[in-house]
């Protein structure tokens, strides 16, 4: 199975600020990867897929990049609806793992 | 509208058995895979597997494989998951995704069924 490592596992920050979490995966998996926002008791909501594509709806505050093996989810300015715990997934093969998550605090 | 809409949250006793469903409608059911996640309280999200339903073509996480099954009827546009004889240790929140779009990634989440197995 390809292992898909978030990191940081938390992140502090304040509105305004722009963050970056990065997703690392075990074998390169070209840009078959996804990220996914999630607020309590909700269901992930999809932001991006294939690596960069921004998903239908999605504020353009948030952006993906990289391939091969390393992914980062930037978020330019954040907002407060923005804090919530972020997870990428690969579809490269299966099984279609996700990471451990990023939960972006308050600072 | 795409709609991806869940059966209700479950309370079952160990070693039961139970199986929980998730309907599509709004896109094509039969040629757009659909999946399940779990998420145990306070924890991540793990892909336990996906279907097929034009072929019924059922990919499982090994993790999964042997504990659960994962089935659709594609006359009712619904995708099932279920166990034959439920642990204190499936207690979770199950969530049913379809991946309408070109790729394989989920782009429209049901609601979540929450399981609970207790004596």
């Amino acid at each position: 199975d390809i292992q898909m490592t978030q990191s940081p596992s938390t992140l502090s920050a304040s509105v305004g600020d722009r963050v970056a979490i990065t997703c690392r995966a075990s074998q390169t998996i070209s840009n078959w990867l996804a990220w996914y926002q999630q607020k309590p008791g909700k269901a992930p909501k999809l932001l991006i897929y294939r690596a960069s594509s921004l998903e239908d709806g999605v504020p353009s505050r948030f952006s993906g990049s990289g391939s091969g093996t390393e992914f980062t989810l930037t978020i330019s300015s954040l907002q407060p609806d923005d804090f919530a715990t972020y997870y990428c997934q690969h579809y490269n093969n299966y099984p279609y793992t996700f990471g451990q998550g990023t939960k972006l605090e308050i600072k | 509208e795409v709609q991806v809409v869940q059966s209700g949250a479950e309370m079952k006793k160990p070693g039961e058995s139970l199986k929980i469903s998730c309907k599509g409608s709004g896109y094509s059911f039969t040629k757009s895979w659909i999946g399940w996640v779990r998420q145990m309280p306070g924890k991540g999200l793990e892909w336990m597997g996906i279907i097929y339903p034009g072929d019924s073509d059922t990919r499982y996480s090994p993790s999964f494989q042997g504990q659960v099954t994962i089935s659709a009827d594609k006359s009712i546009s619904t995708a099932y998951l279920q166990w034959s004889s439920l642990k204190a240790s499936d207690t979770a929140m199950y969530f049913c995704a379809a991946a309408v779009g070109s790729g394989k990634n989920f782009d429209y989440w049901g609601q979540g069924t929450l399981v609970t197995v207790s004596p």
